[in-house]
């Protein structure tokens, strides 16, 4: 089976700060990772995808995400944090293109001034 | 390009009911799958409907049936509610295929769903 640790459910980062999110995955096989992001009463919105290929991969609002095998991790990072960045992140895994997402429980961020 | 589309919005249903809640995924998308979300936590997979059969199941009771038409909406039911299906539940809408390049899920906003 499948599962995703996200360390730490609340983060508190500075404007302009370096925003850090873990993510640690288990699979039996090679995964598909993703991280979304979750508005206050909204959906969830897709920041980036690694399926193969490069393992640095950059998304949408200046996210990126390196995959480490060796590490089973999935860190997002953003340089600078903006206000508009506070919102819930999940990190999520699926084990085949169609097949179902497996999330974590959430890193919530908090931006302040 | 309309996204995915859920309805109602909110929704308050007194225990021992039963509730039906829809989707209408992306154009162009066929597949659809369904995440309950509670409070506080990750969303978790329901099922997954694919040329209107039911493809992947999570670990949820049989109290919780889908349905998906001809036209790619689809319907999730949830029969004897418990004040534990108090969540939002999530819609989303993807092309099938192994392999895609384009795989990636897209959500809708979601149905909360309150049993008192």
């Amino acid at each position: 089976a499948q599962s995703v640790t996200q360390l730490g459910s609340h983060v508190s980062v500075s404007e302009g700060a370096l925003v850090l999110l873990r993510c640690n995955y288990s699979s039996s096989v090679p995964p598909y990772l993703f991280w979304y992001v979750q508005y206050p009463n909204q959906g969830l919105q897709l920041l980036l995808k690694y399926t193969t290929g490069a393992t640095l991969v950059k998304g949408i609002n200046g996210f990126e995400a390196e995959f480490k095998k060796s590490e089973t991790s999935f860190h997002l990072t953003k340089p600078s944090a903006h206000m508009s960045d506070a919102a819930e992140y999940f990190c999520a895994v699926s084990k085949a293109a169609g097949n179902k997402l497996t999330f974590g429980g959430g890193t919530r961020v908090l931006v302040k001034p | 390009d309309a996204g995915v589309t859920q309805s109602p919005t909110h929704l308050i249903k007194t225990r021992g009911q039963q509730v039906t809640l829809r989707c209408s995924p992306k154009s162009g998308h066929d597949t659809v799958s369904w995440y309950q979300q509670a409070l506080g936590q990750g969303p978790q997979f329901i099922f997954q409907y694919y040329e209107e059969e039911e493809r992947q199941r999570g670990n949820f009771p049989d109290r919780f049936s889908g349905h998906q038409f001809p036209n790619y909406s689809s319907e999730l039911n949830v029969n004897a509610l418990l004040l534990g299906d108090s969540a939002l539940y999530l819609c989303a809408s993807s092309l099938p295929g192994q392999g895609s390049l384009d795989y990636g899920y897209t959500f809708g906003s979601g149905t909360r769903l309150t049993v008192v």
